[in-house]
């Protein structure tokens, strides 16, 4: 089974704070993603990549960076935290084509105060 | 761009009951994939169903089916013999062919399943 993995399910932060959200995935997927889940707005993509060192904006990438410096590994990062990217995040990777659809990970559910 | 729609914010249906979530899209793309996603109360999405946008035949696993109408670009979701465990979000989900640009979600619907 494909296996998805955030490196936290809850996690605090300040104001200013810099956030950095970790996912792996094991099945060698090319493709990766990060959304973002907040109640009555659905999910939106931040940022997404196709390839290692590549990425691409999503619909929302305002105060997000993204990094990949290896194939199963995809890194959110919010420069300077602020109140309002308190929320869910998902991680999700595909093949290529993305006729199988993404496969999720748990999320993390950030909260910065 | 590419919008999703699911109109129903929430709804309940008595277990063993037949229930149809219903979701539309927009796009100009002709070759593309529709998906079903399951999100329960853990919170892990997990995919219900997948619909190519080039295969007529209406797809389905197990309990779950879909109504797909290309022209009318539709794309409702049929749960037979519901079960309590069936208690979840979901959302309807849309990628072009490649895949590699994202999903786009609606913005889900609760269905609720009561003993």
């Amino acid at each position: 089974d494909v296996k998805v993995t955030q490196s936290s399910r809850y996690l605090v932060k300040r104001t200013g704070e810099k956030v950095f959200l970790e996912c792996v995935q094991d099945m060698d997927h090319e493709n990766m993603f990060w959304y973002r889940q907040d109640p009555g707005l659905g999910l939106r993509l931040i940022y997404f990549s196709y390839d290692v060192k590549m990425k691409e904006k999503g619909d929302i990438p305002e105060g997000y960076s993204v990094s990949r410096e290896k194939k199963e590994r995809f890194s959110l990062i919010l420069e300077s935290a602020s109140t309002n990217q308190t929320s869910m995040y998902l991680c999700a990777s595909s093949w290529t084509s993305g006729r199988s659809g993404q496969y999720f990970g748990p999320g993390t559910r950030l909260t910065v105060t | 761009a590419q919008t999703v729609t699911q109109s129903q914010p929430e709804m309940s249906v008595q277990e063993a009951e037949t229930v149809t979530l219903s979701c539309t899209y927009d796009t100009s793309e002709n070759n593309y994939y529709l998906f079903w996603y399951k999100q329960p109360p853990s919170r892990q999405m997990i995919l219900v169903i997948r619909q190519e946008a080039y295969k007529q035949q209406n797809a389905t696993e197990n309990r779950f089916s879909v109504n797909f109408q290309k022209a009318a670009k539709s794309f409702s979701l049929k749960i037979s013999d519901s079960q309590l465990g069936d208690t979840a979000m979901y959302f309807c989900a849309f990628t072009v062919w490649g895949g590699a640009d994202g999903l786009t979600f609606g913005k889900g619907t609760h269905l609720i399943i009561q003993p």
